[in-house]
């Protein structure tokens, strides 16, 4: 079966710009949760969707923001973009939400976002 | 919510030697233990899971073992050879994924 797939896979905006980050589920996986990843840091939770409902949000500005379409699809909205956003935002699709989320997460490849 | 930390934060082994790495959880509810590799440039990929109802769990070199009560988890890996370098997440599950800080493992030839 087809992994998950992320959109693009890199990408390079100027500050103050925002950006769109798409992420496809495996076929059935309705949870998506999106990780921000920078060098030296560990996974850093931005936020989790379940049948297109917001189930968890980690600690991250207003600036960060998502959703998740009617087929599981989500996306990543970052709004006036600032230097300290360059990092890799990885996606992972489960089947459910935390203790339910047995089998784990599926990770994508990510996305690499440059802010310059 | 749940709290997850990893050590050591970076490890280095001859080939051929064990390498060990710990986790320990805050919640109790926690109740499923994934721990992931992932490589120079790559995605996260799962290596290995424990359930909570399971004390140890073995896939060939790798090994998992959980001490509920202590609340602690570790992961073993024997035998290890140079594609064994990369960085180990673990993880535990509470109303969401909780991921250790990450321990960057290399194995010297």
């Amino acid at each position: 079966k087809a992994g998950v797939t992320q959109t693009p896979r890199y990408l390079i905006k100027t500050r103050g710009q925002q950006v769109t980050l798409s992420c496809s589920p495996i076929s059935g996986h309705r949870s998506v949760s999106w990780y921000q990843q920078t060098p030296g840091q560990g996974l850093q939770f931005l936020f989790e969707y379940f049948s297109e409902t917001q189930r968890n949000k980690g600690n991250f500005p207003g600036r960060f923001s998502g959703r998740q379409f009617s087929n599981s699809r989500s996306e990543m909205n970052v709004s006036t973009l600032e230097l300290g956003d360059s990092a890799l935002y990885l996606c992972a699709s489960s089947l459910g939400t935390g203790r339910a989320a047995i089998g784990g997460y599926t990770f994508g490849s990510g996305t690499r976002l440059t802010v310059v | 919510g749940e709290n997850v930390e990893q050590h050591p934060s970076t490890l280095s082994v001859q080939e051929g030697d064990s390498a060990v790495i710990k986790c320990t959880y805050s919640d109790s509810a926690s109740n499923y233990f994934p721990w992931y590799k992932q490589e120079l440039g790559k995605r996260p990929q799962l290596i290995i899971d424990i359930r909570s109802n399971v004390g140890e769990k073995k896939d060939q070199r790798i090994a998992v073992t959980l001490n509920k009560t202590a609340k602690h988890f570790s992961l073993h890996i024997t035998e290890t050879q140079p594609e064994d370098s990369a960085v180990y997440f673990c993880a535990a599950t509470g109303n969401q994924f909780y991921f250790g800080t990450g321990t960057s493992l290399t194995v010297i030839p």
